[in-house]
Formats: structure tokens, C-alpha cells, sequence
């Protein structure tokens, strides 16, 4: 079993709409997650960061950590063309925030006009 | 604006040539990642420095090693390069505890005939 799993789409989504992309780990005592913002051709960049269950959101990104189901997803609001991207869902599977990061294979999202 | 610089955006090298990769940061960041990326793997962590002169190695060091001199400068090195190390190589840094990749370098493609 893969340590960090995501469907690697990819998920199309009209313009406007909400986008939700998953990611569920294997390691019950991963402590914090990232998601990172891939666009073709460029270098990953981090876009949000959860430590706790629930919900944290940064302008129209909402990112959703359930640890007792293990999973984290990021949902993106009001969809734009601009958010088409493979979107890398990473989680340090070591206890504290010392370790270093699993990476999952990415989701790619198209965001169709 | 933050910046870090790889030395090569495209190389191509030929089998048991000994290779550099190097990568460049201006942040004084104490962390410097080398990643290499290739399709349906993800990011794959190949060694780590958390401070000059300290490395770490990560999930595939094998056939790599690196050199940190000084602070801004993280060296990668294909001892005897072989065609499965062909890939897509990225640089980051960050700083402070928790060995996130905060800030990506352009990568360099790396091509071995």
C-alpha cells in the first residue's frame, strides 16, 4: 500500500464550480499535511498547510484534515481556468514536524470555461 | 523575492559519466532538498541538508551523493551516471525546524544516453 494515495485524474470541473480533490495516507501518526500547486512545466509550490482536524481556508481554498478516517482534501471555490494544475498532496508520516515529506503521485484538475 | 537558482535547465550526459547538479539559494535558508520527479512516481526525496556540512539521505540515495559547503550551495552527484537516472531533478529549501520543501528551483532535466 502506497503510502500517500491520490487519484490521478484527471478531475474536470466547469468554471465556477467547487473542486474537491483527495488524498488518504497510510500512517495513523502522520502530524501535518501539505498541498502543493503544480502548473505543467513549472516546480511544485506550496499552497496550504493543516495540523489539526477540520477545516482551515485561505481565500478560496479550504483544506479538510480528518485523521480518524486519514484522510485530507483540498477544495477549491468558484473554480477558475488559472487552477488547472496537478495539485501534489504531501504528509510527514513522522511523529513532531521533524520528519520529511511523503509526496503522493497528484491529482490533475482541469477547469474548463 | 526568494530565489532558487539550479545551475542547468536541460543536460544530457552519457552512461558512467560523474555528474553535478547545482542548485542555489538566496533566502539563507538552513534547508536544501534535492528531488527527482518522474511520471507515475511523484516527487521522490533523494537527500536532504538541514545545515552546512550535514546531510541526511532520503527515500532513494542510491547511486547519488550530495556536498553542502556553504550555506546557500547544495550539490547533487551521480557518481557514475546510469539511463535509469534520467529524470527531472528539483532543488528546494526552507527554513526552520520541519523538513518542508518551502521554495522550488526552475529543475533541471536531466538526460542519460
Amino acid at each position: 500500500q502506497k503510502e500517500v494515495e491520490q487519484n490521478s485524474g484527471p478531475l474536470s470541473v466547469p468554471e465556477g464550480a467547487i473542486a474537491s480533490l483527495n488524498c488518504t495516507y497510510s500512517d495513523r501518526g502522520s502530524q501535518s499535511f501539505f498541498w502543493y500547486r503544480q502548473y505543467s512545466g513549472k516546480s511544485p509550490e506550496l499552497i496550504m498547510s493543516i495540523y489539526s482536524n477540520g477545516d482551515k481556508e485561505d481565500g478560496r481554498f479550504t483544506a479538510q484534515l480528518n485523521k480518524a478516517s486519514q484522510y485530507v482534501s483540498l477544495l477549491i471555490r468558484d473554480s477558475q481556468p488559472s487552477d488547472s494544475a496537478t495539485y501534489l498532496c504531501a504528509v510527514n508520516i513522522t511523529p513532531g514536524n521533524t520528519g520529511k515529506l511523503i509526496f503522493g503521485q497528484g491529482t490533475t484538475l482541469q477547469v474548463k470555461p | 523575492d526568494v530565489k532558487v537558482t539550479q545551475s542547468s535547465r536541460y543536460l544530457v550526459k552519457r552512461t558512467g559519466e560523474k555528474v553535478f547538479l547545482e542548485c542555489v539559494q538566496d533566502m539563507d535558508h538552513e534547508n536544501m532538498f534535492w528531488y527527482r520527479q518522474d511520471p507515475g512516481l511523484g516527487l521522490r526525496l533523494i537527500y536532504f541538508s538541514y545545515d552546512v556540512k550535514m546531510k541526511e539521505k532520503g527515500d532513494i540515495p542510491e547511486g547519488y551523493s550530495v556536498s553542502r559547503e556553504k550555506k546557500e550551495r547544495f550539490s547533487l552527484i551521480l557518481e557514475s551516471a546510469s539511463t535509469n537516472q534520467t529524470s527531472m531533478y528539483l532543488c528546494a529549501s526552507s527554513l526552520g525546524r520541519g523538513l518542508k520543501p518551502q521554495h522550488f528551483g526552475d529543475g533541471t532535466r536531466l538526460s542519460i544516453l
